[in-house]
């Protein structure tokens, strides 16, 4: 089955680390661009980065530059997100997501997500 | 802050139309780039519904049709059924980001 599978989500305080996966299953995984999408509950969606086909090449929304690091493991069919100096203001579900569209954001496949939360 | 703007709530009865609009600017919408929609119902990860401004991934009912222009772009969606009622985005890259921008999200409700 077609399908993302995230995991590594919690309960962490703040300025602690977390690392989450998602796992890709029935889909040629190293075609395509990946990205991580957050939502507070309750409220809107944030994308948050993305990794090119290959793991050579990284974007990231400006609030989480220099502390998260999304990385990929192509022979592992599995996406990460290296989350340090976690804030309060990080807590969110998080998402993986497959883009159709080479960074221009298609996102046609997502996991059901994992919850980070950030709090003392 | 979203750097899409969309109403936040629309209403309709059932087997009626609605519309949902989504603003832009010139770093995204404007600067050419393609608009996608989602649908997100209760408790579930979001859907592609609409991709590259107009068109509908396989299994997404024609009832649901979106069109772009200029900085702006709207989600049409006809004989409203009471399944309908989510939370609906837009969706495009941005220039000055780098990546993705999203609207803020429209809450339909199918009275």
């Amino acid at each position: 089955q077609v399908q993302l599978v995230e995991s590594g989500g919690g309960l962490v305080r703040p300025g602690g680390s977390l690392r989450l996966s998602c796992a890709a299953s029935d889909f040629s995984f190293s075609d395509f661009y990946m990205s991580w999408i957050r939502q507070v509950p309750g409220e809107g969606l944030e994308w948050v980065s993305y990794i090119n086909s290959l793991g050579s090449y990284t974007k990231y929304t400006a609030s989480v530059k220099g502390r998260f690091i999304v990385s990929r493991d192509n022979a592992k069919n599995s996406l990460y997100l290296q989350m340090n100096s976690l804030r309060v203001e990080d807590t969110a579900v998080y998402y993986c997501a497959r883009d159709l569209g080479a960074a221009a954001g298609t996102f046609d496949l997502w996991g059901r997500g994992t919850l980070v939360t950030v709090s003392s | 802050q979203s750097m899409l703007t969309q109403p936040p709530s629309v209403s309709g009865a059932p087997g009626q139309r609605v519309t949902i609009s989504c603003t832009g600017s010139g770093s995204n919408i404007g600067a050419g780039y393609d608009v996608h929609w989602y649908q997100q119902l209760p408790g579930t990860a979001p859907k592609l519904l609409i991709y590259g401004n107009k068109n509908r991934p396989s299994g997404v009912p024609d009832r649901f049709s979106a069109s772009k222009s200029g900085t702006s772009a709207s989600l049409a969606i006809t004989g409203l059924q009471t399944e309908d009622e989510a939370v609906y985005y837009c969706q495009a890259h941005d220039s000055s980001l780098g990546g993705s921008v999203f609207g803020g999200g429209t809450q339909l409700t199918v009275l």
